[in-house]
């Protein structure tokens, strides 16, 4: 398994433009989340969903949308990216609460997002 | 509202010193689960370990271990023997299952450990 799997590594963004972040698991989790990490406040929870179809807010919304189309992919869109995204987002995916061991979550390698 | 607290923003310790990391969580629920990650330079996060709030044995794994206090609301870490290969940001994180539904992780701010000969 390639495990929780995100693209691309690294992006330069102008004020305004959009991009989408894009995330994939091949363990046939039901949860899946995006989290961003800023110097001084950990990460935050910004959209997640419990399964294709459904997603809800976190703690940090704002600028950010996402659909789950299907069970693998969780893209995350910047509709118009503002300096204040500039972080690194972190993908996570876990088994659904039949698994013992559902919540630990199992994190991507991240995104490091600069915006100009 | 859920809040985790690392107050140690940045620790020093010379290699084979024993150190501790603390945790202090905040919480309504009575089902939650607490972790450890580790975040290397490299910029992964790597998971060291899951405790239930229902499970106060401590766990020791190899030069790790993590002592659990309900009482004081309290998940700590310690190294002992610290390497250098031990520098690096720890984050613990709290993910309650009755309001939370076990998707939403609260960590704290990390504490960045570093080792040094």
């Amino acid at each position: 398994n390639a495990g929780v799997t995100q693209t691309p590594k690294f992006q330069v963004l102008k004020t305004g433009q959009s991009m989408t972040l894009q995330c994939a698991q091949d363990m046939n989790h039901e949860y899946m989340s995006w989290y961003r990490q800023d110097p001084g406040m950990g990460l935050r929870l910004i959209h997640y969903s419990v399964g294709a179809g459904i997603t809800d807010q976190g703690e940090v919304p704002n600028g950010y949308n996402v659909s789950r189309s299907t069970t693998e992919d969780f893209p995350l869109r910047l509709l118009s990216a503002a300096p204040s995204q500039t972080s690194v987002y972190f993908c996570a995916s876990r088994p659904s609460r039949r698994d013992r061991a559902s919540y630990e979550q199992y994190f991507g390698p991240g995104t490091r997002l600069t915006v100009t | 509202a859920q809040k985790v607290t690392q107050a140690q923003t940045e620790i020093s310790v010379v290699e084979k010193e024993d150190v501790t990391l603390d945790c202090v969580y905040e919480t309504r629920d009575t089902t939650y689960y607490l972790f450890w990650y580790k975040q290397p330079p490299s910029g992964e996060l790597v998971f060291l370990i899951r405790r239930n709030s229902f499970d106060e044995q401590n766990e020791i794994s190899g030069r790790y271990s993590w002592n659990f206090q309900k009482s004081t609301s309290s998940f700590n870490f310690t190294i002992t023997a610290s390497q250098v290969v031990d520098s690096a940001v720890y984050f613990c994180a709290l993910n309650p299952i009755l309001t939370g539904g076990g998707n939403k992780l609260t960590f704290g701010t990390g504490t960045q450990l570093k080792v040094e000969l």
